[in-house]
């Protein structure tokens, strides 16, 4: 079945201590997508990527950091310069890169706690 | 101005009822807009997509888009236990093309 697997479920994280959030999809899609929601929140773009080898800042880019080297993997790191990291992150994906008349699939999210 | 904006809610609807959702936006050329379902503590999930002016049903679920008055609305028949859950609208920013933007949802509950 195709589809978008995010990993781990659940990610403590120690202060001082950067990780790494995986996103990976067999739908074939160019466009990959970072979000974060916090509690009783919408959801808040951190990075996205149209193409391989190529992303963007999204609204909330300080703290985090991604790669974009193989079109199936879109992994986000978390660093320590992120203070206030205990969120859901939500990754998704899209059909064409550059056209936002194309629905995003979300994976079923990675829940990131302070230790 | 939100380029997305949803009433918060909670919105309360008895079962059965019809349950009404809005959405505005502030982009005039938008194309395209989408419903997602979100689940408490689950992701979102694609319920519709709306591409043009006018109504699009799908089983109990019906969205409408109004690009004259800049809005998009899903209207919800029969409303179910089983559709308490918080509904995202989303459409193309006008910031970036490239990427959608995601109201902050409206919190449904259908009472029993």
């Amino acid at each position: 079945d195709g589809g978008i697997t995010q990993s781990p479920k659940y990610l403590f994280r120690k202060e001082g201590q950067n990780v790494t959030l995986s996103c990976e999809q067999n739908l074939n899609h160019d466009a990959m997508y970072w979000y974060r929601q916090d509690p009783g929140q919408g959801l808040r773009l951190i990075y996205y990527s149209q193409i391989v080898n190529d992303f963007q800042k999204g609204d909330i880019a300080e703290g985090y950091s991604v790669s974009r080297e193989k079109k199936e993997s879109f992994p986000l790191t978390v660093t320590s310069a992120q203070k206030n990291p205990t969120a859901f992150y939500l990754c998704a994906s899209s059909i064409g890169g550059g056209h936002s008349n194309q629905p995003q699939h979300f994976g079923d999210g990675t829940r990131l706690s302070i230790l | 101005q939100k380029e997305v904006e949803q009433n918060s809610g909670p919105l309360s609807v008895p079962e059965g009822a019809i349950a009404s959702l809005n959405c505005t936006y502030s982009d005039r050329v938008s194309q395209s807009f989408f419903w997602y379902r979100q689940y408490s503590g689950k992701s979102p999930e694609l319920i519709m997509s709306i591409y043009s002016n006018g109504d699009k049903e799908d089983g109990r679920f019906t969205a409408q888009l109004n690009k004259a008055s800049q809005y998009v609305s899903l209207l919800i028949r029969d409303s179910q236990p089983s559709d308490s859950a918080t509904y995202l609208c989303a459409g193309p920013g006008y910031s970036s093309a490239s990427k959608i933007i995601f109201g902050s949802g409206t919190r449904l509950s259908i009472r029993p």
